[in-house]
């Protein structure tokens, strides 16, 4: 199957800081990416809808301007929270499509930790 | 609304059959998925039906009936490796995936 690469696997970061994720589709084109947050022992929970070119589509009661998505290219999203605070810490999981009723091919998820 | 509706948790022996099932209330269907997720893991495409029917992977297979509303996925043979949660999703109107809770699978030996 296709290949989507998310970097980083983990990350440690302090209060008030920002940081980035980056989503990576490596053998295929992505038409769309998804950005989805997990909490423990929870499904996934949508955040946004990003097509390449376009702003993203937040679902509701996701704050756009924490949670930057940019979809510069075919192959690559990413995704910025910034200012972080402790609440912020969770799994963050991207996928992308490479079409409509295709499925979706998932990266390895980031685990954010906000001390 | 959409809603899909799936058990919370299943237990099963090893070596054994175990089924999951999934209904679904949704704006439109385009196919559905199930997609298998190991604890700390992102999640790993198992299966996509769009037409009624069983679709069978080797210990693994899934049935849609679209007029029920109605999926399920058919574990055989089941190992220790198998302990993951297994969540269901349905594809709308707007082919947006919509996702059910997960089932988590816990399988004794």
């Amino acid at each position: 199957g296709a290949v989507v690469s998310q970097h980083p696997s983990w990350v440690i970061c302090k209060s008030g800081t920002s940081v980035k994720i980056e989503c990576r589709s490596l053998d295929f084109q992505a038409t769309t990416m998804f950005w989805y947050r997990q909490f423990p022992k929870k499904s996934l929970m949508l955040m946004a809808t990003s097509n390449e070119g376009s702003k993203a589509t937040y679902e509701q009661g996701v704050e756009k301007d924490k949670f930057l998505i940019n979809h510069a290219s075919l192959t690559l999203s990413t995704l910025t929270v910034t200012s972080a605070h402790p609440e912020d810490s969770s799994f963050y999981i991207c996928s992308a499509k490479t079409g409509m009723d295709t499925e979706a091919f998932f990266g390895q998820g980031t685990r954010l930790t906000v001390v | 609304g959409q809603n899909i509706d799936q058990p919370t948790e299943m237990t099963a022996t090893e070596g054994a059959i175990v089924q999951i099932n999934c209904t679904y209330q949704t704006s439109g269907f385009n196919g559905l998925f199930w997609y298998q997720q190991h604890a700390g893991e992102a999640p790993t495409f198992l299966s996509y039906n769009v037409l009624d029917g069983l679709e069978e992977k080797g210990r693994f297979s899934s049935f849609l009936s679209r007029s029920k509303g109605y999926s399920y996925l058919l574990l055989k043979e089941l190992q220790m490796k198998d302990s993951a949660s297994y969540l269901c999703a349905v594809l709308d109107s707007n082919y947006q995936l919509i996702w059910g809770a997960g089932t988590k699978l816990i399988i004794k030996p």
